[in-house]
């Protein structure tokens, strides 16, 4: 069965930074987009990141963008997500998804995402 | 591209049909067949339930329906049960490329 599992999360300073990563498994990974999202506490969904299949597309989100950076190993089924200059706006928990559909456009599964607090 | 306006809450009792709207804009939802819904239960990840504005994806209740009209699209869950107290955010392909969420919806069950 599909599986998704986050790591890497924890406490960072402002400033700081963190690299978290996604091992996928029970499917092959190489053939489908996948996407960071992210929901701060007591908040709704944020997407944040998607990379295509081979890795050649990248998009991110305004408030990301130029501090995130998101990339992927399909030989080892693994998604990343190195994060800098992180401030307490970034504390939230971060879900991999697998994306979707013609247009990659819906996540139909998820991990059980990673908690990434960032305070002094 | 902000996050799509949802209600903050509705309510209905059990057997009832809700309905939870999502409004954007003819750069998101208006624009494209690429909203989803998905419901999420406290401390738990998100659940699709809606993909391509109206298709279920298998193992998902019939009680789940989308729909969209113009720059709003809609979900309507039908003959409300107990375990449908949830939050419920749509998403929406945009212009630029991107994914955008809703802000999400809490459904009580009274």
């Amino acid at each position: 069965q599909v599986q998704l599992e986050e790591s890497g999360g924890g406490l960072v300073k402002p400033g700081g930074s963190l690299r978290l990563s996604c091992a996928a498994s029970g499917f092959t990974f190489s053939d489908y987009y996948m996407s960071w999202i992210r929901q701060a506490p007591g908040k709704g969904l944020e997407w944040i990141s998607y990379i295509s299949s081979s890795g050649s597309t990248i998009l991110y989100a305004d408030s990301v963008k130029g501090r995130f950076t998101v990339s992927r190993d399909n030989a080892k089924s693994s998604l990343f997500l190195q994060m800098n200059s992180l401030s307490a706006e970034d504390t939230a928990v971060y879900y991999c998804a697998r994306a979707d559909g013609y247009s990659s456009a819906h996540f139909d599964f998820w991990g059980q995402g990673t908690l990434v607090t960032v305070s002094s | 591209h902000s996050a799509l306006p949802q209600p903050a809450s509705v309510s209905g009792s059990p057997g009832q049909s809700i309905a939870i709207s999502c409004t954007g804009t003819s750069s998101d939802v208006g624009g494209y067949s690429y909203v989803s819904w998905y419901q999420q239960h406290p401390g738990r990840a998100p659940k699709l339930l809606i993909y391509d504005v109206t298709h279920r994806p298998s193992g998902v209740s019939s009680r789940f329906s989308g729909s969209k009209s113009g720059n709003t699209a809609s979900l309507t869950i039908s003959g409300l049960q107990a375990e449908d107290e949830a939050y419920y955010y749509c998403s929406s392909y945009t212009s630029s490329s991107t994914l955008v969420f809703g802000g999400g919806t809490k459904l009580t069950v009274l």
